[in-house]
């Protein structure tokens, strides 16, 4: 399976404190991207990093990408309870279909 | 521009029954992804559509069918409904060219009895 993983499958942490989720993945990718899903809800984009690309900054997020070790994190700086969601890395190989990860479960709490 | 829209929302059927869902794209949008999402099996990728040709095609079962119209708007259909087709099944659009964000629906959640 092309099937990213993410991990850790859970995390809980403070309000204000840092996030950090890790995606591995098995075979050569053009662009991975994260989500992020409010329960039960649709999955809204928050970052694309091309496979040329080392890291990405966004706002309160931050992208890392290395393709040697098949992996990538993401870093949510200063979280708020808003944070709360799950999060899940998409890779694609064809270009065109995308597979996505198993999901990470973050709750921030207040 | 308006995001993807999906209807209807929620759906309950009963084993044996065929659904049909619909998803509109963003408008310029050509291409169209249809996911099934559930708590054991997570995000699996089902088919893509652009222009009107099924493009990519998941591991799921031929009772899993779709079409997209010529506006981009796409239909995906389930025959002979299960009790494990009952999902969150969602639908994303891109512009089509490859290695692109994809913006999702709100999702339909189908429930099966």
């Amino acid at each position: 399976s092309q099937q990213g993983e993410e991990d850790p499958q859970a995390l809980s942490i403070q309000e204000g404190e840092n996030a950090t989720m890790n995606c591995s993945y098995k075979t050569s990718i053009n662009n991975l991207q994260w989500y992020r899903q409010n329960s039960g809800r649709g999955l809204v984009h928050l970052i694309l990093i091309r496979s040329n690309e080392r890291e990405k900054h966004s706002g309160r997020l931050r992208v890392t990408l290395d393709t040697s070790k098949k992996s990538s994190s993401l870093l949510i700086t200063a979280s708020r309870a808003a944070d709360t969601a799950s999060y899940f890395c998409a890779t694609d190989f064809t270009g065109n279909q995308f597979y996505f990860g198993t999901g990470t479960s973050l709750t921030v709490i207040p | 521009k308006a995001g993807v829209t999906q209807t209807p929302r929620y759906l309950i059927k009963t084993r044996g029954q065929q659904v049909t869902l619909s998803c509109s794209p963003i408008s310029g949008h050509r291409s169209v992804s249809w996911y099934q999402q559930t708590p054991g099996q997570g995000l699996q990728f089902l088919f893509e559509y652009f222009s009107e040709t099924q493009r990519n095609k998941g591991n799921f079962p031929g009772r899993f069918s779709g079409r997209q119209f010529s506006n981009s708007r796409s239909e995906m259909n389930v025959s002979t409904l299960e009790l494990g087709d009952s999902a969150l099944y969602l639908c994303a659009s891109h512009l089509g060219g490859g290695r692109e964000t994809q913006y999702f629906g709100p999702g339909t959640r189908l429930l099966v009895l």
